[in-house]
């Protein structure tokens, strides 16, 4: 079974930290993802990656930058923290064949106070 | 129009009931078209995959796909307590590197 692990499932961190999200696979899959959900709004995806320091923006990436230095591990950043970023954020992955289909980790509750 | 539409919910149903639950989507071009179960404070989990049109069975769920009407449905039949969740579809275009266009879910909540 594909495993995608995120390592912190609860976070409170304060305006104007900067926050470090971590997620890390186990099927050496090339592309990862990183979405935020939100009620009423659904999954949005932030920024998706197709390969070791490969990167391109989702469809809200205003506030926040990834790095993927290694083929297993995707991070998000949130530079900056604003209260308007509390959400659950879900990092998935994907292989580069299996007809598109994405798996997802556990998710990451973020409260900004 | 939004490419994925689908009905919010939330939905209501007696245990036994048979559901049905629908997207629609604007995109002819789609191919691969999937539903997500999601319990509360968790994450998504792929429930069923179909590719292009017809109809896929797993258990007590059933996938069809009818790309002439550009509509999905997820059935599942002798609904339990346990099928109590958030249910997502998705789909996306063929190709390695296509993002998924999800649908916004809907709550499902089946009474004992």
């Amino acid at each position: 079974d594909v495993k995608v692990t995120q390592s912190s499932r609860y976070l409170v961190k304060r305006t104007g930290e900067k926050v470090f999200l971590e997620c890390v696979q186990d099927m050496d899959h090339e592309n990862m993802f990183w979405y935020r959900q939100d009620p009423g709004l659904g999954l949005r995806l932030i920024y998706f990656s197709y390969d070791v320091k490969m990167k391109e923006k989702g469809d809200i990436p205003e506030g926040y930058s990834v790095s993927r230095e290694k083929k297993e591990r995707f991070s998000l950043i949130l530079e900056s923290a604003s209260t308007n970023q509390t959400s659950m954020y879900l990092c998935a992955s994907r292989g580069a064949t299996g007809g598109n289909t994405i798996y997802f980790g556990e998710g990451s509750w973020l409260t900004v106070v | 129009q939004k490419e994925v539409e689908q009905d919010p919910g939330p939905l209501s149903v007696p245990e036994g009931a048979i559901v049905s639950l629908n997207c629609t989507y604007s995109n002819s071009a789609f191919q691969y078209f999937m539903w997500y179960r999601q319990y509360s404070r968790k994450g998504p989990e792929l429930l069923m995959y179909t590719y292009s049109s017809g109809n896929k069975e797993d258990g007590r769920f059933t996938a069809q796909v009818d790309k002439s009407s550009k509509y999905i449905s997820l059935f599942i039949r002798d609904s339990q307590p346990s099928d109590s969740a958030t249910y997502l579809c998705a789909m996306s275009l063929t190709g390695a590197n296509s993002k998924l266009t999800f649908g916004k879910g809907i709550t499902l909540s089946v009474r004992p």
